[in-house]
């Protein structure tokens, strides 16, 4: 069974870091895209970052580049967001999604950036 | 970047009934359209990949059409299962774009 698991959200204060966390398995992770995707509360959904199954390849939304680092680890079947200078308005569930029609999604978890 | 625009932003259903959502891509996408939905709390499941093709484990009575800039998906028989919001996005190029989503009610 298909499963991406995200980890790592939580509290954090404006202008500080979080580093988010996806476990993947029951599929071959090294030949499969990913991308980060996140809900601001009673907000739609946005698209943030997309690294090829390599990880050669990496883009970002305009709202976000400069700030967070997408990367992966393909040893460890695991995909990574590095947020840095984080604001109120990065305040959302964050998700990561298989493929670049996101056929697969984890359960998400929760970032507040609140003083 | 492509805008995705979604019709209705919300609508009114009885169960049993044949409901039908329009997402329009402000330029040609080809067939590269994704429905998802959204129950409150959950993360979106995918629904329909290429504009028609059912994701495994889908009931039939989700289907999508359409190519080009002009999109629907139509729920066949609405059961109460179904009341939910939907997106629809397009990867014909990055960034990826959704729709505002549609939410559908009793």
């Amino acid at each position: 069974e298909v499963q991406v698991v995200e980890s790592g959200g939580g509290l954090v204060q404006p202008g500080r870091s979080l580093r988010l966390s996806c476990a993947a398995s029951g599929f071959t992770f090294n030949t499969y895209n990913m991308n980060w995707v996140r809900q601001a509360p009673g907000k739609g959904l946005e698209w943030l970052s997309y690294i090829s199954s390599s990880g050669f390849t990496i883009y970002y939304a305009d709202s976000v580049k400069g700030r967070f680092t997408i990367s992966r680890d393909n040893a460890k079947n695991s995909l990574y967001l590095q947020m840095n200078s984080l604001r109120a308005e990065d305040t959302a569930v964050y998700y990561c999604a298989r493929t670049i029609y996101l056929d697969y999604w984890g359960q998400g978890t929760p970032v507040t950036v609140s003083s | 970047d492509i805008q995705m625009t979604q019709s209705p932003s919300s609508l009114s259903a009885s169960v049993g009934d044949r409901v039908t959502i329009t997402c329009r891509a402000s330029q040609d996408i080809n067939n590269y359209l994704a429905w998802f939905q959204q129950k409150p709390g959950k993360a979106p499941k995918s629904l329909i990949y290429a504009a028609s093709s059912l994701q495994s484990g889908v009931p039939s009575k989700f289907s999508g059409s359409g190519s080009g800039t002009d999109f629907t998906l139509t729920i066949s028989s609405l059961q109460p299962e179904d009341f939910a919001t939907y997106y629809c996005q397009q990867y014909k190029s990055y960034p990826l774009t959704f729709g505002g989503g549609t939410k559908v009610e009793i």
